[in-house]
């Protein structure tokens, strides 16, 4: 069964303490795998895709890398206002699959 | 730019009143459209989505139906809501071209409670 699974659930930091978010998959024929941001209320925010394994991207004080198995999403020196949940989803067909997501906050 | 608007932002109904959400995507055309459901500290949900005009598909059974009446209209709506129907209800599109650029997009969620 095609899966996409994000750990932890919840992370709490100090304000410039970097550190990094999991998301594994297990979906054949790997098209794409998306990051995304959702703060409170609010629709999700696209932040990434990455395609292939190796690949890297970068916004701000985020990185997200993709390997054949997974993808890390770094925060590097995190600022409180970077508090949110962070989705991880992996399309398949005319569907995307989510995580359930890492909820971070970001002390002052 | 794409932009997509959902509304009404919030909603109050009593249990057994129909339902109507509107989700309107501009600056596309021909999108893939989607309806997700969100329960508070929970994953999204996917209720249905849609490929093109009157193409509706439905991911979970529930009492809740989708219509697609125009290019870039999606309307998710109930007959008799149910207690069990308070949610935060997500629009979505997406590019309807085939290959890896199929990001979605996010509107800004309609707050159901249903009292």
């Amino acid at each position: 069964e095609d899966q996409v699974t994000q750990s932890p659930e919840a992370l709490r930091l100090q304000e410039g303490e970097s550190s990094s978010l999991n998301c594994s998959y297990t979906v054949s024929g790997l098209r794409g795998l998306f990051w995304y941001r959702q703060d409170p209320g609010k629709g999700p925010e696209f932040l990434f895709t990455l395609y292939s394994a190796g690949e890297e991207k970068e916004k701000e004080r985020l990185k997200a890398t993709l390997t054949k198995k997974e993808s890390f999403l770094h925060i590097t020196a995190p600022k409180p206002e970077d508090s949110a949940t962070y989705l991880c989803a992996v399309p398949f067909t005319s569907k995307i699959i989510f995580g359930s997501g890492t909820r971070l906050s970001i002390r002052p | 730019s794409q932009t997509i608007h959902q509304w009404p932002a919030t909603l109050v109904q009593p249990v057994g009143s129909p339902l109507s959400l509107e989700c309107t995507v501009e600056g596309t055309s021909n999108p893939n459209l989607y309806w997700y459901r969100q329960a508070a500290g929970r994953g999204l949900q996917l209720l249905f989505y849609s490929v093109g005009i009157g193409q509706i598909s439905s991911e979970v059974p529930q009492n809740l139906s989708a219509s697609r009446p125009q290019d870039r209209q999606f309307i998710l709506s109930s007959k008799k809501l149910l207690l069990s129907d308070s949610s935060f209800y997500l629009c979505a599109w997406s590019h309807g071209t085939s290959g890896n650029y199929n990001e979605q997009f996010f509107g800004p969620g309609t707050r159901l409670t249903v009292l």
